[in-house]
């Protein structure tokens, strides 16, 4: 059981490159997020999903396109990468409605944009 | 409206208590407190529910205060793996629908020797 993973693990861009970044949960979770970190921010939520086929905006959605084709898999993409974007990508999951079961969170990418 | 977390940073000797303050401006329904730390993920620590409700680890304790939008950690006799970066985290009601979290910014927890 491996829960949450996330790939790659860390990652250069060149400005105006673009890249897909893959989480995949084995929990048969419903729930799935995309939040970014920055230093002295917190987490802050990109795009979610509340089942495979359906996605939303979250708090900062600019620049990010997000798909969930299978249940298992939530991607995040870039396509034209800015310096601003440069940060710590996390992906979490849960059950059913994340505001009353935790979320799991996989280990991170750590994506810089030059 | 991310939560506002108090104090920013916490020094504290080992077997010492600590409370980490977590409020809000908009009505609460739930809030979720974890832990991180340095390079590492954020780890789940406790959920608190509009009601009463508490779900999380028998260690650690919190309260929630519903009519003051406020939530409170507390870390008792403090021991060196308690250090981290603390967050609270909130579902503030958006009129329906699932999402995601609003994080704080996080309490620094330094506990030395």
């Amino acid at each position: 059981n491996a829960g949450v993973t996330q790939t790659p693990k860390f990652r250069v861009l060149k400005t105006g490159q673009s890249m897909t970044l893959l989480c995949a949960q084995d929990m048969n979770h419903e729930y799935m997020y995309w939040y970014r970190q920055d230093p002295g921010m917190g987490l802050r939520l990109i795009h979610y999903s509340v089942g495979e086929g359906t996605t939303a905006k979250g708090e900062v959605p600019d620049g990010y396109n997000v798909s969930r084709l299978k249940k298992q898999n939530f991607l995040l993409g870039l396509e034209s990468a800015a310096p601003s974007q440069t940060s710590v990508y996390f992906c979490a999951s849960t059950t059913t409605s994340g505001w009353y079961n935790e979320q799991f969170f996989g280990p991170g990418t750590r994506l810089t944009v030059l | 409206q991310q939560p506002v977390q108090s104090p920013q940073a916490v020094i504290l000797r080992e077997g010492e208590d600590a409370v980490i303050n977590c409020s809000s401006s908009k009505a609460l329904y739930s809030v979720h407190w974890y832990r991180q730390k340095h390079g590492e993920a954020p780890v789940f620590l406790m959920i608190l529910l509009k009601g009463g409700e508490q779900k999380g680890h028998e260690k650690i304790s919190a309260s929630f205060n519903e009519k003051k939008q406020q939530s409170s950690l507390y870390l008792t006799a403090s021991q060196l793996s308690y250090s981290g970066t603390y967050f609270c985290a909130l579902r503030m009601y958006s009129g329906g629908g699932a999402d995601g979290l609003t994080f704080g910014k996080g309490t620094h927890l330094i506990i030395q020797p």
